[in-house]
Order: structure tokens, then sequence, then C-alpha cells
């Protein structure tokens, strides 16, 4: 059984801060790694995904993932009260069967 | 383009009853996923398609679940009979998956579905 974790949180972090989201996974054979922001009521949606060992940063988010680690994280810098949501981490493995992760519950405080 | 589109936005049905959730997906998409979102389990992958065949139904619950896509705009996931425990939000979304193993998804805006 593929599986995703993640800690569910809420993670609260100061506005203007860094906030970082961490997931891992049990499938070596994953390829693609992806975060996806839900807020409340409304369907997720892609914030950037990841498939090369390393950061990838696109404005204020850098994804960093570590596949001998299996791991796979989110930063947020420059923390706003907009970025309050449920961050949800999802892996493509190479049957192209797409699994998610719990989510993680980001509280920003003003 | 109008997005995925799912019918209908809120349906409420008695214990027994069969529901009927529909997708669109968007034009040119060749993947297409169902999956239901709970708090205590989550976002659940039920089925996805390739282009229109089913690839991996391991995630449907039972026998009572039962999905379609006849062609390339159109799919349905059917519950008969429906159980209490079938309440939750369901979801379509779509991928053109351009490089395997890299499937963005783009998400309608949810079927939620309470059975009484």
């Amino acid at each position: 059984q593929k599986e995703v974790e993640q800690n569910s949180g809420p993670l609260s972090v100061p506005e203007g801060a860094i906030a970082s989201l961490n997931c891992t996974y049990s499938d070596r054979g994953s390829q693609s790694f992806f975060w996806y922001r839900q807020y409340s009521g409304k369907s997720p949606e892609l914030i950037m995904f990841i498939y090369s060992n390393g950061d990838k940063e696109d404005g204020r988010f850098t994804a960093q993932l570590n596949k001998a680690s299996q791991y796979v994280s989110l930063l947020i810098r420059d923390s706003q009260p907009s970025d309050s949501a449920t961050y949800l981490c999802a892996v493509n493995g190479m049957d192209d069967k797409i699994i998610f992760g719990k989510g993680t519950r980001l509280h920003i405080l003003p | 383009d109008a997005g995925v589109i799912q019918s209908p936005r809120h349906e409420v049905t008695e214990m027994g009853q069969e529901v009927t959730l529909r997708c669109k997906p968007i034009s040119g998409h060749n993947s297409l996923f169902w999956y239901r979102q709970t708090m205590m389990r989550g976002l659940e992958l039920l089925i996805y398609f390739n282009n229109n065949v089913p690839i991996d139904d391991s995630g449907m619950p039972e026998d009572r679940f039962s999905a379609k896509m006849p062609n390339a705009s159109f799919s349905t996931l059917k519950i008969q009979p429906s159980e209490p425990r079938d309440s939750a939000v369901y979801f379509c979304a779509s991928s053109y998956g351009t490089v395997p193993g890299a499937n963005v998804l783009t998400f309608g805006a949810g079927s939620r579905l309470t059975v009484l």
C-alpha cells in the first residue's frame, strides 16, 4: 500500500516568517511530487511540482526533494494571512497513480 | 476554458437511493481521476482513466461503486445503493500528462454528497 504522510497540524506561523511543510512517501519508484493548496470549501489547486533532487523555487515558494530519504518539503517565505489553508502533498508513481497525503493545516498569525 | 465541470454541486439523498455524479474534463486532457474527500480519510483515489480506459479501480470501496468514461468529454461515478458512510465530497480531476510520471491535475469544484 503506497502511502504519503503529512503532519496534520495546525501549523501556526507569524506573518512574515517562513512556513515549512513536510511530507514523506513510501513508494521508492515515485517520479513526481506535487504541492496543492486547498482553502476551506474549495478544491485543491496546484502550487508547484518537482521531480529532480534538490530545490525548485517559484516566487515565495520553494519545493525541496530528497529521493534517498523519500522526503519532500515546501517552504513559504514571507508568509501572508492569505497563505492560511490546507497544503496537500501528492506523489505520482510509475503507474501514473497520484496519491495524496491528508494535508497540513497552516495558519498564518497576523 | 471552463475548467473541469462537475454536477451536481450538492446532492442530498436517502439511504438506498442511486446517486450519479458527472464530470466533464478539460478538452485535450487525456487522463481523468475520481477522488473522494472526508475529514477522516483525506483525499482518496477511487479510479483513474487514461484515454477513456479505466487503468486502476483498486480504490473503489466496494461493488456499489462504478465509474464509466464513454468518451473523452464525459465521465460518471455511480453509487447504488447509497449508504450514509458514502457522504463525502467527490472530486473529479483531469490532466494532460505530457511527461509520464508528471501528471498535473486540475480539479473540478466537487460534488458534496449527503446520504441520510
